[in-house]
């Protein structure tokens, strides 16, 4: 499976915009870049994806860059609900999910 | 979407037990997914339960520790045999291919917390 990398923490101001890149120097042509995310005892949940182009949705967005070896998720205007742990992760449409470390997300008031 | 249950949400036990965990979705899906996730680590895949047919189980998972039925497309149960202290996790079944959904986005219960004493 093709590895993502991700800085292990950061942290934001409540209201600002967040960005959270991804590296994946290795990532095949079929592979779709997921981002997830798991709040407080509770299970993942999926954000967004994509292969080539940009994405958005009422979450987040998400910026793939031209060769694919990285991503970017960007959170408009973080709220104190958005503070989670965030997993990039590579994967073929049907394929189970391979989580690494992920970016835990601290969001102050 | 899909919403999906699990049962129990959380169990202590004693060690040489089995307990077996419940993952029920609302939606028939193509693809269900055990996952583990020990103590303050991340994800990891168990096994991928197959719906009428033996699950297949990731490198260092075996079917007579963890077996996984999958008799229809709405529901799966995976148990965990002989329990030791070790096998302190939670537990998470997640699924995809929602009918009338693409197959790209999976969906995660809420988990089983269990502790082994």
């Amino acid at each position: 499976d093709a590895k993502t990398t991700q800085p292990n923490s950061m942290e934001s101001n409540e209201e600002e915009p967040v960005h959270l890149p991804c590296n994946h120097s290795t990532i095949s042509g079929t592979d779709y870049i997921h981002w997830y995310r798991q709040l407080p005892s509770q299970g993942p949940e999926y954000v967004i994806h994509g292969l080539t182009s940009n994405v958005n949705n009422r979450m987040a967005s998400l910026a793939i860059a031209e060769d694919r070896k990285s991503s970017t998720l960007i959170l408009h205007r973080a709220t104190l609900r958005d503070a989670a742990v965030y997993y990039c992760i590579l994967s073929n449409s049907g394929y189970a999910l391979n989580f690494g470390k992920g970016t835990s997300l601290l969001v102050t008031p | 979407s899909a919403v999906i249950s699990q049962k129990p949400s959380r169990d202590i036990c004693q060690r040489g037990t089995s307990l077996t965990i419940q993952c029920q979705v609302d939606s028939q899906v193509t693809m269900m997914f055990w996952y583990r996730q020990q103590p303050g680590q991340s994800l990891t895949l168990i096994a991928t339960a197959n719906q009428g047919s033996e699950a297949t189980y990731e490198s260092g998972f075996v079917i007579d520790k963890f077996p996984i039925s999958r008799p229809n497309l709405t529901f799966s149960t995976l148990t965990v045999s002989n329990m030791s202290p070790e096998d302190s996790s939670i537990y998470l079944c997640s699924v995809g291919g929602v009918l009338g959904q693409g197959a790209d986005t999976q969906y995660f219960g809420p988990g089983t917390r269990l502790t082994v004493l």
